[in-house]
């Protein structure tokens, strides 16, 4: 039982690229949301996912994309990278009791 | 959104128990306390969550107070490998509304156990 996945775990982007955040759970959970972290603060909420198929907007959407073609996936998409994207991003998938599991991170750096 | 203060830190003594309080005065009736942790640079932990009644797992206890407004995650002999960051969170509803929920984290406590 992995859990969730997510990879890469280190990546680096020049300004304007793009690139996916991949995010695998292999527990049938139907929840899932992103998350980033910047040094010092909490977590915030980018994107979440309540099913297969259905996405919306949590605090932080701006500049990323999400889709859940499937209910084990759940990839972030970085449109056109920025500095202010340099972040740790988290991954979690929520069971029916209401626990949330996550992944291990992304670091990324956006230069 | 019901919002939570933590202290910023805090220190204990390796063996001892840790008792890490949080104010959620805003809460609503139907909204749970979630504590996390997070180690280092790792992601989130889960402890323990809890809507009113006191709480207890393998890891640590939940006491809620009778009106709600505050909480104490209680780690019972703390170790070294306790050292972390703790968010007391309020479990809120998704934007969308469609029975989900989310959770908004803060800068929570950082524990420091000392040996």
């Amino acid at each position: 039982n992995a859990g969730v996945t997510q990879t890469p775990k280190f990546q680096v982007l020049k300004t304007g690229q793009s690139m996916t955040l991949q995010c695998a759970q292999d527990m049938n959970h139907e929840y899932m949301s992103w998350y980033r972290q910047d040094p010092g603060m909490g977590l915030r909420l980018i994107h979440y996912s309540v099913g297969a198929g259905i996405t919306d907007q949590g605090e932080v959407p701006n500049g990323y994309n999400v889709s859940r073609s499937t209910t084990e996936d759940f990839p972030l998409r970085l449109l056109s990278a920025a500095p202010s994207q340099t972040s740790v991003y988290f991954c979690a998938s929520e069971n029916r009791a209401g626990g949330y599991t996550f992944g291990s991170g992304t670091r990324l750096t956006v230069v | 959104d019901a919002k939570t203060t933590q202290p910023p830190s805090m220190d204990c003594a390796e063996g001892r128990a840790a008792n890490l309080p949080c104010n959620h005065s805003t809460i609503s009736g139907n909204e749970y306390v979630y504590w996390y942790r997070q180690i280092h640079s790792q992601g989130p932990q889960y402890i323990i969550h809890g809507l009113k009644n006191n709480e207890t797992n393998e890891m640590a206890s939940l006491i809620i107070t009778e009106d709600r407004k505050s909480s104490t995650l209680i780690l019972p002999h703390a170790t070294l490998r306790d050292t972390a960051v703790y968010y007391c969170i309020v479990r809120v509803p998704a934007y969308s509304g469609a029975g989900s929920y989310q959770l908004t984290f803060g800068k929570g406590t950082k524990l420091s156990v000392i040996p």
